[in-house]
């Protein structure tokens, strides 16, 4: 069974500071990793997504995330902060392609950022 | 153009009645999916359709039926509403074989 953990339920930057947002994944089989972020009322939105190529993803907004195997781990990270990253970010793993293609979530992270 | 579009984004009703929500995408994908945020905001998928077919269902209670007509549209029905099933309802997208899914804007259900 995939299961991911996110570690913190709450994280609060200072705007300009480094931002990281930790994921630990769980999988039987190679993981397809995503991190998604949710902005107030809105839906979601995708970030990034390592899909077993380059293990340093590059996502929009500045944000990258490093596949590490030895860690299970795919932490998010942006150099970085601004104002306008305040909201909830979730990590996520799912089947490989052609599978169902369902995906399984983080408890999620508040990304709180004080000017 | 919106992506995926559910209706309505607000929903507001009684306990014991029933309710619908309807998803629509535009991005000619094949499979669909209807995922619920509980108040802690912690999302978990509920049911998913590819070509019409229902290959995910997850353990819904009897009450939610989830309908898809055709490949661009997957609605959800509830039953006999009660307080737990307030929370906020997403229909997703992507095409089987791909690793993105396309989420909607949600629908914030509230039953008192």
């Amino acid at each position: 069974a995939q299961s991911v953990t996110q570690l913190g339920s709450h994280v609060s930057v200072s705007e300009g500071a480094l931002v990281l947002l930790r994921c630990n994944y769980s999988s039987s089989v190679p993981p397809y990793l995503f991190w998604y972020v949710q902005y107030p009322n809105q839906g979601l939105q995708l970030l990034l997504k390592y899909t077993s190529a380059a293990t340093l993803v590059k996502g929009i907004n500045g944000f990258e995330a490093e596949f590490k195997k030895s860690e299970t781990s795919f932490h998010l990270t942006k150099p970085s902060a601004h104002m306008s990253d305040a909201a909830e970010y979730f990590c996520a793993v799912s089947d490989p392609p052609g599978n169902t293609g369902k995906l399984i979530f983080g408890q999620g992270t508040t990304l709180q950022v004080k000017p | 153009d919106t992506a995926v579009s559910q209706t309505p984004k607000y929903l507001v009703t009684q306990m014991g009645n029933d309710k619908s929500i309807k998803c629509e995408q535009n991005l000619g994908h094949d499979t669909m999916y209807w995922y619920k945020q509980d108040s802690k905001k912690f999302l978990k998928i509920m049911f998913s359709y590819n070509n019409k077919e229902l290959i995910i269902n997850e353990t819904v209670p009897n009450r939610f039926s989830p309908k898809s007509p055709d490949k661009a549209h997957l609605n959800l029905h509830i039953n006999s509403l009660e307080l737990g099933d307030s929370a906020v309802y997403f229909c997703a997208s992507s095409q089987r074989g791909s690793t993105e899914a396309f989420f909607g804007q949600g629908t914030r259900l509230t039953v008192v």
